[in-house]
């Protein structure tokens, strides 16, 4: 079974360019949550979507925003970067609506300058 | 407010050693915890996961215990080998929260040979 999955995995962007980052959950799994890492402020919550609904949000600027997709593919956008956005992007996928474990992907590493 | 912190930012153990990583959390609604280890350029691997329903929960080499009258959760990795140093995080979660995670600030599990 392929784990979840992540793309692009490197990224540079300038700041004030937006940014789009993908990820296919493990097959079957619908629920999909996002999260940012940086050395400062570790694992923060971004948002989940559930069922192309999104369920949960974290404490992030509407600079951040999201979807899921029929098939649970989530994209995650970020508008107007600032170099404060540099971060690993991360996305995890649980099987099911109630709290239960989530699987990590490789993460996207964004890098604006 | 939610908040899970670890005790030691760095723990250092011999090869063959046992390891006891702890983590504090701060949340008496949280009933459902995850240990992660994530190593270095990759994202957070699932190691084990206990409910508020249990006080104790093995796996293999690990074994996570859960103290809910001080608000306490340790992860024990017995003898401790190389591959398992990385950084470890335990993450929180409460029924009807959905798969939102709240993580600790990690600790880093170094073995010396």
């Amino acid at each position: 079974k392929a784990g979840v999955t992540q793309t692009p995995r490197y990224l540079i962007k300038t700041r004030g360019q937006q940014v789009t980052l993908s990820c296919s959950p493990i097959s079957g799994h619908r629920s999909v949550s996002w999260y940012q890492q940086t050395p400062g402020q570790g694992l923060q919550f971004l948002f989940e979507y559930f069922s192309e609904t999104q369920r949960n949000k974290g404490n992030f600027p509407g600079r951040f925003s999201g979807r899921q997709f029929s098939n649970s593919r989530s994209e995650m956008n970020v508008s107007t970067l600032e170099l404060g956005d540099s971060a690993l992007y991360l996305c995890a996928s649980s099987s099911s609506r109630v709290t239960t474990e989530a699987f990590f992907g490789q993460g996207t590493r964004l890098t604006v300058v | 407010g939610e908040s899970v912190g670890l005790h030691l930012p760095t723990l250092s153990v011999q090869e063959g050693d046992n390891s006891i990583i702890n983590c504090a959390y701060s949340n008496s609604a949280s009933d459902y915890f995850i240990w992660y280890k994530q190593e270095s350029g990759k994202g957070p691997q699932f190691i084990i996961d206990i409910r508020s329903n249990m006080d104790k929960r093995q796996g293999q080499r690990v074994t996570v215990l859960l103290n809910k009258t001080v608000k306490h959760l340790s992860l024990q990795i017995a003898a401790t080998q190389p591959g398992d140093s990385a950084v470890y995080f335990c993450a929180e979660n409460r029924s009807g929260g959905g798969n939102k995670l709240t993580f600790g600030t990690g600790t880093q599990l170094k073995v010396e040979l």
